[in-house]
């Protein structure tokens, strides 16, 4: 079974630019999350997905941050504009429904200049 | 709000020696609790979890956590470490409700676990 796919591993752009991540979740998993994995804390939601209704997205910044499912499969988190604080892993990940336990991507690691 | 603490941000044992990491949750609900790894540049892996069935939860990697709720505990041990061990741990409870698929995990600062040999 193919795990959760996250492109780019590794992005640096400078302040003010704009960047996007992509997330490909596990085939039938309804729920999909985007997680903000600062260096040396612990992940923090940003938001949840499921299928293609936004579940919460209480801690997203609205102002720079956005995410979307189309059609409940794939989905791609943007920044726009990065900050300097944004310099984080970005991580995916999805859950099938009825189940407890997430499975994770990668990360996609965003240093901001 | 469900939170959760883990005591030490860092942990060094001995190769051989017994691996005890701490994690305390708040809830004010029966929690649904876990424990996953991340090895360096990776993603988060899922070592045990513990849904109000056993209080016992064995993992993989011979690992294995003890719900206490008298202490509000759920503390991850293995009686022997290795070197490939070495590697950040974090422990999460769960909100929401499984029934609606809409579980959400909040996750600790992270225990680093280092091995000497």
């Amino acid at each position: 079974e193919a795990g959760v796919a996250q492109s780019p591993r590794y992005k640096i752009i400078e302040k003010r630019q704009s960047v996007a991540f992509w997330c490909n979740p596990i085939s039938g998993h309804a729920t999909l999350y985007w997680y903000q994995q600062i260096l040396g804390q612990g992940p923090k939601l940003l938001i949840q997905f499921q299928n293609n209704g936004v579940v919460d997205d209480s801690q997203l910044p609205k102002d720079r941050f956005s995410a979307e499912r189309l059609k409940g499969v794939d989905s791609t988190l943007k920044i726009q504009p990065a900050k300097l604080e944004d310099s984080a892993v970005y991580l995916c990940a999805s859950s099938p429904l009825r189940d407890r336990g997430l499975f994770f991507g990668e990360g996609s690691r965003l240093t901001v200049l | 709000a469900q939170s959760v603490t883990q005591l030490g941000s860092h942990v060094s044992v001995s190769e051989g020696a017994l691996v005890l990491l701490r994690c305390n949750y708040s809830s004010s609900v029966p929690p649904y609790l876990f424990w996953y790894v991340q090895y360096p540049n990776q993603g988060l892996q899922l070592l045990l979890k513990y849904t109000s069935a056993a209080t016992l939860v064995k993992g993989i990697n011979g690992f294995e956590a003890e719900f206490k709720k008298s202490e509000t505990s759920f503390h991850l041990t293995k009686p022997s470490a290795h070197m490939s061990d070495a590697a950040e741990y974090f422990c999460a409870v769960s909100e929401g409700s499984s029934i609606q698929g809409a579980q959400k995990l909040v996750f600790g600062q992270g225990t680093r676990l280092t091995i000497n040999p």
